[in-house]
């Protein structure tokens, strides 16, 4: 089944603990992003990928890491979390060809307290 | 940098009526695509629509279609004979052709009433 997957679905931590938000999709898509949800804004792309190690910054990147060394895998790493990254975060990844839709991930609920 | 603007923040409609939710975008380019995705309860993303920007034929996938207004940079959607699972957040997307720096408007909610 072609899917995209995130793990953790669910996390509460605390301010400036390191942590790191899996993503992987099982389809060979060149492009994947790192979305956040939070009321009243709609989803903010925090960084994309065109392909492995070429990142690129999008809306909100501050206080985020991403890297790409697999084209199945685009991990979200938050070094010193803040209260402020209280948010729900997608990934999502899409083709370059003309498949172009973006599937997204369940989704992660972060709670930094 | 591209923009796109969800002007209604909550929309009602009664079942089996029609209902419209309006989007605008700003671009400078000449070649890229737009989306609707509906968001439900479950909070995940479902493609409701895509809509190139090379064609001119507006796009349509049963009850839902779109028109589009690339001169005016107008994107809204159309859902006919709506049903009580149609409720859900609706978010409109913006996509260059040739990368993957893709925007959201903020969302339009959609209740429907029995």
């Amino acid at each position: 089944e072609a899917q995209v997957t995130q793990n953790p679905r669910y996390l509460i931590t605390v301010t400036g603990k390191k942590l790191t938000v899996t993503c992987s999709q099982n389809m060979n898509h060149e492009y994947m992003s790192w979305y956040r949800q939070d009321p009243g804004l709609g989803l903010r792309q925090i960084y994309y990928s065109m392909n492995v190690e070429v990142t690129d910054k999008g809306d909100v990147p501050e206080g985020y890491k991403v890297s790409r060394k697999e084209k199945r895998n685009f991990p979200l790493i938050l070094e010193s979390p803040s209260p402020n990254q209280t948010s729900l975060y997608f990934c999502a990844s899409s083709s370059r060809g003309e498949e172009y839709e973006q599937y997204f991930g369940p989704g992660t609920r972060l709670t930094v307290t | 940098a591209q923009t796109v603007t969800q002007s209604q923040p909550e929309m009602s409609v009664q079942e089996a009526e029609t209902v419209t939710l309006s989007c605008t975008y700003d671009t400078s380019e000449s070649d890229y695509y737009l989306f609707w995705y509906k968001q439900p309860p479950s909070r995940q993303m479902i493609l409701v629509i895509r809509q190139e920007a090379y064609k001119q034929q507006n796009a349509t996938e049963n009850r839902f279609s779109v028109n589009f207004q690339k001169a005016a940079k107008s994107f809204s959607l159309k859902i006919s004979d709506s049903q009580l699972g149609d409720a859900a957040m609706y978010f409109c997307a913006y996509r260059p052709y040739n990368n993957n720096d893709m925007r959201f408007g903020a969302g339009t909610r959609l209740t429907v009433k029995p």
